[in-house]
């Protein structure tokens, strides 16, 4: 299974973006990049996710290196609401659908 | 629309004491199903995870169970549970297709703590 590492915290200011960085340098090339956040007791809620180029939604956007050994989850305009824990897991590939989860990064939000 | 389900939310168990926690998904068939577990400050462990009934990976070897009795249904337990056994359990669901997304859908949680 491919290792993420990412920083354990990080903080923003409201309406600024934010930069959410992942290394998954062991990835392999056909597993897809995870991004998910979790709010305080609750599970976790799916963002996005990508296998080669740049992905976006309504909730954030996806900037996936070249090499793929790392990926950004960007937040445009940062709200208190986008305080929360990020992981991003990388799918271990083959048929058995599972995702590997780190300790994440604990985004802060400051009014 | 899908929707997961878990009970009890909070539970409060003395060392020893049997565990079963119930999971049931609504709005989807042959689902993939997985429990997780939370320690206090730490990151998501996957304890077991299932393609189809009858069907369980364990993920860490360890104090507890799981089963798949029905299509949607997934139950963790333990025959005696260890002051270790304390958390948050999450169970979640993907859809169980051959499309490479695997975007999980998690329930509310148990929190469990042992005592």
């Amino acid at each position: 299974d491919a290792k993420t590492t990412q920083p354990n915290s990080m903080e923003s200011n409201e309406e600024e973006p934010v930069h959410l960085p992942c290394n998954h340098s062991t990835i392999s090339g056909t597993d897809y990049i995870h991004w998910y956040r979790q709010l305080p007791s609750q599970g976790p809620e799916y963002v996005i996710h990508g296998l080669t180029s740049n992905v976006n939604n309504r909730m954030a956007s996806l900037a996936i290196a070249e090499d793929r050994k790392s990926s950004t989850l960007i937040l445009h305009r940062a709200t208190l609401r986008d305080a929360a824990v990020y992981y991003c897991p990388v799918d271990s590939g083959g048929s058995n659908y599972k995702l590997t989860f780190g300790k994440g990064t604990l985004l802060t939000v400051n009014p | 629309s899908q929707t997961i389900h878990q009970w009890p939310a909070t539970l409060v168990q003395p060392v020893g004491s049997p565990l079963s926690l119930e999971c049931t998904v609504e709005g989807t068939s042959n689902p993939n199903l997985y429990w997780y577990r939370q320690a206090a400050g730490r990151g998501l462990q996957l304890l077991f995870y299932s393609v189809g009934i009858g069907q369980i990976s364990s993920e860490v070897p360890q104090n507890l169970s799981a089963s798949r009795p029905q299509d949607r249904q997934f139950i963790l337990s333990s025959k005696k549970l260890l002051l270790s056994d304390s958390g948050f359990y999450l169970c979640a669901w993907s859809r169980g297709t051959s499309a490479r997304t695997y975007e999980q859908y998690f329930g509310p949680g148990t929190r469990l703590t042992v005592t």
